[in-house]
C-alpha cells in the first residue's frame, strides 16, 4: 500500500539553528500538508500547499517557517531559526484529490526536539 | 471556527470490555467526521469515516455514526483487545475555501487494554 514517508524520525537540534524536514508523499496525490503535535496536545494544522503554492496557514505558521516542493516528489517544512516550543511530532500529509470526504494520508512523523 | 472535543483520557479497559470513545464536533456547513488511530511509534492511520449524516462508519470492529442533531461522532467497539492499544483522534474535514480542505482534530484519547 502507498505510504508517506517522514525524515528524520528523530532530530535534536539546539535553539536558534534551521531545521529541514523531508517528506515523500503518496506519488499522485496534489494536496500536501503539514501538521504538528506538541506532547500531550492536539494535531494542529500548520499549512496546506497545492499546485505549488500555500493554499491555507495557520496562525502557527509564522514566518520562521517555509514550505517547498523543490523536486516534485519531495515536500519540505523549514524552521529557520527554532525555539523551544518548536519541539513537537510534526506529521506530514497528501490526499489524491480535493473535497472533505477524501481522506489524508499521515506519515509516521518526525518528532523534533529543541535544546 | 471548526473544533472537535473528545474525551480525554487515558481509558483502562481489561480484554473483551465494551468501549465508548466520545466525540462531539462544532463545524459549519456538513463536515465529513474520522476516526484516526496512532499505535506506539507509529504515524495517524485512519480507523473509519463518514460522510453524512446518520452514515455509520465501520472497520476492525470499531463503529462511529455520524449524529448531525447531537453533533456527534462516538466510537464504540463492543469488545477490545490487547491489540487497539493505541492513542484514538476524532477529527473533521472542514471546507477551507477553494477546492481546500483541512482535518481539525480532537485532543485524542489514550486507550490501554489489560489481558
Amino acid at each position: 500500500e502507498p505510504e508517506v514517508t517522514q525524515t528524520p524520525s528523530h532530530q535534536v537540534t539546539q535553539m536558534g539553528q534551521e531545521v529541514i524536514l523531508r517528506c515523500v508523499p503518496i506519488s499522485n496525490h496534489l494536496y500536501f500538508y503539514w501538521y504538528r503535535q506538541i506532547l500531550g496536545q492536539k494535531v494542529e494544522f500548520l499549512v496546506s500547499f497545492y499546485n505549488n503554492e500555500i493554499s491555507e496557514k495557520s496562525e502557527i505558521f509564522d514566518d520562521q517557517f517555509s514550505v517547498e516542493r523543490p523536486d516534485g516528489s519531495n515536500f519540505t517544512l523549514k524552521i529557520r531559526s527554532t525555539k523551544l516550543e518548536d519541539s513537537a511530532m510534526y506529521f506530514c500529509a497528501s490526499r489524491l484529490m480535493g473535497g472533505g470526504a477524501n481522506v489524508l494520508t499521515f506519515g509516521a512523523g518526525s518528532r523534533l526536539t529543541v535544546l | 471556527g471548526d473544533s472537535v472535543t473528545q474525551m480525554e483520557g487515558p481509558v483502562t479497559l481489561s480484554e473483551e470490555a465494551f468501549l465508548t470513545i466520545n466525540c462531539t464536533y462544532t463545524a459549519t456547513g456538513y463536515p465529513s467526521l474520522f476516526w484516526y488511530v496512532q499505535y506506539p511509534g507509529e504515524g495517524l492511520q485512519l480507523l473509519l469515516k463518514a460522510t453524512k449524516a446518520d452514515d455509520k462508519g465501520s472497520n476492525k470492529g470499531f463503529e462511529a455514526t455520524y449524529r448531525k442533531e447531537t453533533t456527534s461522532f462516538h466510537l464504540e467497539k463492543g469488545s477490545v483487545q490487547v491489540s487497539d492499544s493505541a492513542v484514538y483522534f476524532c477529527a473533521l474535514s472542514g471546507f477551507s475555501g477553494g477546492s481546500n480542505y483541512k482535518l481539525t482534530f480532537g485532543k485524542g484519547t489514550l486507550l490501554t487494554v489489560n489481558p
